[in-house]
């Protein structure tokens, strides 16, 4: 079965400190990893995806095969990075199903 | 070039009784994706469609709950004898390339 856990539901860091926020999964093949957003008012979107390696928005996330995680990670946060954030998971391989974790809502105080 | 759309935005029901929920996909989209997000939760799988049948409804809660999308296009999910426990935020997604879902507003049902 498919699981993605995100351990903290709230995390609040000020303005230029460095931001990580932990994704760890559970499947037993090879997963494709994506990082969603919501800001306020506005509609979930693509964040980014593992297999594209791009930093988006100075956001970076590497898959750890061995540990199962999907962190994501900015080492100067801004006031504008201030949402919910959903870490999911797809089978790959042509499964299109994507699971998603419950979400940590990310405050970045000025 | 809108994007997904769906209606109602919001439906007030009472326990028992019947609820349409449309989607309007992105022109294009062959896949069309169903989700509920309860409060303080991620949204939780319902369906997905490629192009007109369902490749996967194992989140469907229960038989209460059907989706179709007979043309390949607008998808509605129909509840049936609706339950307060049914209260959420219907989220309809659609897609062209695997993992890339655009998102509508949703639609919050309040089932009282």
């Amino acid at each position: 079965a498919q699981r993605v856990t995100q351990p903290e539901k709230l995390l609040s860091v000020f303005k230029g400190a460095p931001v990580e926020l932990k994704c760890n999964y559970s499947y037993s093949g090879s997963p494709e990893l994506f990082w969603y957003v919501q800001y306020s008012r506005q509609r979930l979107q693509l964040l980014l995806r593992h297999i594209s390696r791009e930093s988006i928005k100075g956001f970076t996330a590497d898959l750890n095969k061995g540990e199962t995680s999907f962190h994501l990670k900015k080492p100067f946060a801004q006031e504008e990075d201030s949402a919910m954030y959903y870490c999911a998971l797809s089978g790959g391989g042509g499964s299109e199903k994507l699971v998603f974790g419950k979400g940590t809502k990310l405050t970045v105080n000025p | 070039g809108a994007g997904v759309s769906q209606t109602p935005s919001n439906k007030v029901t009472e326990k028992g009784k019947y609820v349409e929920l449309r989607c309007d996909p992105i022109s294009g989209h062959t896949a069309l994706y169903w989700y509920r997000q309860s409060l303080g939760q991620g949204p939780e799988f319902l369906i997905y469609f490629q192009g007109t049948g369902a490749a996967d409804d194992s989140g469907l809660p229960n038989d209460r709950f059907f989706a179709v999308r007979p043309e390949g296009s607008v998808s509605t999910l129909k509840i049936q004898r609706t339950e307060r426990g049914d209260s959420a935020v219907y989220l309809c997604a659609s897609s062209r390339e695997a993992g890339e879902l655009f998102f509508g507003e949703g639609s919050r049902l309040t089932v009282l």
